[in-house]
């Protein structure tokens, strides 16, 4: 299995622009998460899906943040408008319920940078 | 507030001696207790995890000690190798949301 796959690996924006970060779980894995990784807060959960559907959403900082998912094999992090404190490492993670509760498979990550 | 912290944000070790990593929690009511590794420009790895029940757990070459007097949690590897060079993160897990610490970052002296 080639694990969680995210794409842009990096990308770099200006203020104000939308961005849309993307991931394909392994495949069979039923929940998906998003992080966010800084310096300054560490690695924070920002939303996680169970069969496709949203269960926990409270860690996303505001409504300039959404995310979906489509299929089992799609999910996509957007931020509208974004800024230069949205600059971050954003992670995207599956995991099976079949399988380990506490093992979360975590993809490479998309490094965004605001200007 | 609830939170899981590491006691040192360093570490350093020769490489064959046993690394030691500790971190402390606040949140009694967690069912498990997990450490992650992070390699650079990786994302986070599951290393292993104990459940609030045990206080003792073993993988390989890597044993995780929890002491729920103290909420102290800790990860000790044996002979350190190069390859475990990296920053180490405890968390725990609460219905599917896990919690990071801020992270250790071990470097393995040749």
């Amino acid at each position: 299995d080639a694990g969680v796959i995210q794409s842009p690996r990096h990308e770099v924006t200006e203020m104000g622009q939308e961005v849309t970060l993307r991931c394909k779980p392994i495949s069979g894995h039923d929940y998906l998460f998003w992080y966010r990784q800084t310096m300054m807060r560490g690695l924070e959960l920002l939303i996680y899906f169970n069969n496709n559907v949203p269960i926990d959403d409270s860690g996303m900082p505001e409504d300039r943040f959404s995310a979906k998912m489509p299929n089992a094999s799609f999910s996509t992090l957007k931020i509208q408008p974004s800024e230069p404190r949205d600059s971050a490492v954003y992670f995207c993670a599956s995991s099976s319920s079949s399988a380990s509760y506490n093992e979360q498979f975590f993809g490479p990550g998309t490094r965004l940078t605001v200007l | 507030g609830e939170s899981v912290g590491l006691h040192l944000p360093t570490l350093s070790v020769q490489e064959g001696d046993n690394s030691i990593i500790n971190c402390a929690y606040s949140n009694s009511a967690s069912d498990y207790f997990i450490w992650y590794k992070q390699e650079s420009g990786k994302g986070p790895q599951f290393i292993i995890d104990i459940r609030s029940n045990m206080d003792k757990r073993q993988g390989q070459r890597v044993t995780v000690l929890l002491n729920k007097t103290v909420k102290h949690l800790s990860l000790q590897i044996a002979a350190t190798q190069p390859g475990d060079s990296a920053v180490y993160f405890c968390a725990e897990n609460n219905d599917y949301k896990l919690s990071f610490g801020a992270g250790t970052t071990v470097t393995v002296r040749a």
